[in-house]
């Protein structure tokens, strides 16, 4: 049973453009949500989260979006760089993001010059 | 500030042999958890500890098993490996109600 859902495994992007990923989730008692980023050979670095009492957080050039109804998320990755390639976990937990974290499968993004 | 760090980074074992993965947390942090991730998969959680007790578990089998130190390092053992247990494990710390998890490089444990 995949509690959360990444249904695209790649995407490409040009470089300058917007990348955007995006997440589904089941469960209703999730209400942290987190995205990671992982370089081959290297553990996930932690990217942006937020709570389920926002719909959007922004840190640089990173935003997420949250549809509570859809149980729905999205990174948006404006403008994307070169850096950016890698693959992008969406994770969720029912606390703070620092309790048990059930990932999704991940996306493969690659930034074209 | 010092990162998560794990030991070794790559190991290769024979199915039913016992194996023990190594973590240490990042300085400050009080709370160790472990992840596996398949080839393809995103991690899934193994169980988590906190002030060297277990603190929650996912649906792993009992002969995956845990120890934190007082001095917050950690330790994941797996006995009777099973070729399925080939995976990247990833230790991940925090501070107790404190996001986000801060994931070590992960040890490669291949099972032939």
């Amino acid at each position: 049973d995949q509690q959360v859902k990444q249904n695209s495994p790649s995407l490409s992007v040009q470089e300058g453009r917007i990348s955007i990923l995006n997440c589904d989730y089941t469960n209703s008692m999730f209400d942290y949500f987190l995205w990671y980023k992982k370089y081959p050979a290297e553990g996930p670095t932690f990217l942006i989260s937020i709570s389920s009492i926002k719909d959007k957080n922004e840190d640089g050039r990173f935003t997420v979006f949250l549809n509570k109804s859809a149980k729905h998320l999205s990174l948006h990755i404006v403008p994307s760089q070169p850096g950016d390639s890698a693959v992008y976990f969406c994770a969720a937990s029912g606390n703070f993001g620092n309790e048990k974290l059930t990932f999704g499968t991940g996306t493969r993004l690659t930034i074209i010059p | 500030e010092t990162g998560v760090t794990q030991s070794p980074t790559h190991l290769i074992k024979t199915r039913g042999q016992q194996v023990t993965l190594r973590c240490s947390s990042q300085s400050g942090h009080n709370t160790v958890s472990w992840y596996q991730q398949a080839l393809g998969q995103g991690p899934q959680f193994i169980f988590q500890y906190y002030r060297e007790e277990e603190n929650g578990r996912g649906n792993f089998p009992p002969r995956f098993s845990g120890l934190q130190f007082p001095n917050y390092s950690s330790e994941l053992n797996v006995n009777a490996l099973e070729l399925d247990d080939s995976a990247l494990y990833l230790c991940a710390s925090s501070l107790a109600d404190s996001a986000p998890l801060h994931f070590g490089n992960g040890t490669r444990l291949t099972v032939t």
